[in-house]
């Protein structure tokens, strides 16, 4: 049973490019997070999302940053026009159910030069 | 959520039991105590979690004290791949983990 896939594992960008950070559920998990890892700081809670809707979005910036969850595909984190402080490990996690046990996926390293 | 404290660091000898200490005395009625880990570069992975009663599953046993205060959790026979960052979390049974900065730990052969 696949767990939580995440990709790119490490992706470089320059300043001011877009970052496209995929993510694929267990089966048979329909709930989906995002959390952000910066440097020498613990895990934040970003967005939860369920198919085709955002239900929570209360950890992300307010500026740059997107989420979706299509019907179809996995979920995409995008980040737009990124900076250095964007630079952090993005971890993807999933649920069968917003109270249940939420795994975690390998997560995905963003470096902004 | 509630605020935990753990030491921020321990080791243990390979093949003896980890006992990796929480506490969370401000832990209100409603929330749990969940433990992850993370190994060097890689995501968070659940360990266990509990509410009121001890728990015990294949990777570990937590041991939540009567009034809840505090917690500990139990690796039985640690070994060298044990060596990672645990994490203590107290919160509501929902998505929102707020995680510290840890305990790391070192298995040592």
């Amino acid at each position: 049973n696949a767990g939580v896939m995440q990709n790119p594992r490490h992706l470089v960008r320059r300043r001011g490019q877009e970052a496209r950070l995929r993510c694929s559920p267990m089966k048979g998990h329909s709930h989906v997070y995002w959390y952000r890892q910066l440097p020498e700081e613990g895990l934040k809670f970003m967005v939860y999302l369920q198919k085709e809707n955002i239900i929570d979005e209360s950890g992300m910036p307010k500026e740059r940053f997107s989420a979706e969850f299509p019907k179809e595909g996995p979920s995409i984190l995008r980040i737009q026009q990124v900076v250095r402080g964007d630079s952090a490990a993005y971890f993807c996690a999933s649920s069968t159910d917003p109270g249940n046990t939420i795994y975690f996926g390998e997560g995905s390293w963003l470096t902004v030069v | 959520d509630a605020k935990t404290t753990q030491p921020p660091s321990m080791d243990c000898a390979e093949g003896r039991a980890a006992n990796l200490p929480c506490n969370h005395s401000t832990i209100s009625g409603n929330e749990y105590v969940y433990w992850y880990r993370q190994i060097h570069s890689q995501g968070p992975q659940y360990i266990i979690h509990g509410l009121k009663n001890n728990e015990t599953n294949e990777m570990a046993s937590l041991i939540i004290t009567e009034d809840r205060k505090s917690s500990t959790l139990i690796l039985p026979h640690a070994t060298l791949r044990d060596t990672a960052v645990y994490y203590c979390i107290v919160g509501p049974n929902d998505y929102k983990l707020s995680f510290g900065a840890g305990t790391t730990v070192t298995v040592r052969a």
